[in-house]
């Protein structure tokens, strides 16, 4: 059972405009959650990352919003380049659980930005 | 700074053999996880090794096991393969402290079984 799932497998946006992400997960225990971009070739990059006992981080264009009773979390980018073009991976971790380091990804939704 | 590398970048293998892949972490990091990522799926855990020892480990059977060395770098290995075991395996670092969660992640070792 999927314990942290992208729900769109793909996402087109124009460019200059915002892209957001979704993200759910069923387990309450998770109480730090990042989000990761994936070119081909290459390894995940860690883009930004919120705590539970926050409801927003931001970080230049990218904010990341989560909604914990209903477990859910998204990341919005604006506004929108083509160099954001890329597979982006929702990742949750139980830090207090003792887990430390386990991340759990989501299968990741490929986001196109269209000149 | 030196990011994380793996080697080989490919590597085809066949069923029943043994694998090694290889990791070096990032400058300064000395926690390595390393993750098996199918066609099509998020990468899933699989082990991670801190100060030498395994300190967590995902659902994957025994056959998969891995090392640490002093300089911090590491390996995965994997015994008796199985076609199953075709994946993308990618090696992350992270450093300790409230950043061991920002884990930063190599290129990854593409394994084909045949």
């Amino acid at each position: 059972d999927q314990q942290v799932k992208q729900n769109s497998p793909s996402l087109s946006v124009q460019e200059g405009r915002i892209s957001i992400l979704n993200c759910d997960y069923t387990n309450s225990m998770f109480d730090y959650f990042l989000w990761y971009k994936k070119y081909p070739a290459e390894g995940p990059t860690f883009l930004i990352s919120i705590s539970s006992i926050k409801d927003k981080n931001e970080d230049g264009r990218f904010t990341v919003f989560l909604n914990k009773s209903a477990k859910h979390l998204s990341l919005h980018i604006v506004p929108s380049q083509p160099g954001d073009s890329a597979v982006y991976f929702c990742a949750a971790s139980a830090i207090q659980g003792g887990s430390q380091g386990n991340l759990i990804f989501g299968k990741g939704t490929k986001l196109s930005v269209k000149p | 700074e030196t990011g994380v590398t793996q080697s080989p970048t490919h590597l085809i293998k066949t069923r029943g053999q043994q694998v090694t892949l290889r990791c070096s972490s990032q400058s300064g990091h000395n926690t390595v996880s390393w993750y098996q990522q199918a066609l099509g799926q998020g990468p899933q855990f699989i082990f991670q090794y801190y100060r030498e020892e395994e300190n967590g480990r995902g659902n994957f059977p025994p056959r998969f096991s891995g090392l640490q060395f002093p300089n911090y770098s590491s390996e995965l290995n994997v015994n008796a393969l199985e076609l199953d075991d075709s994946a993308l395996y990618l090696c992350a670092s992270s450093e300790p402290g409230t950043r061991l969660y920002e884990q930063y992640f190599g290129p990854g070792t593409r394994l084909t079984v045949t």
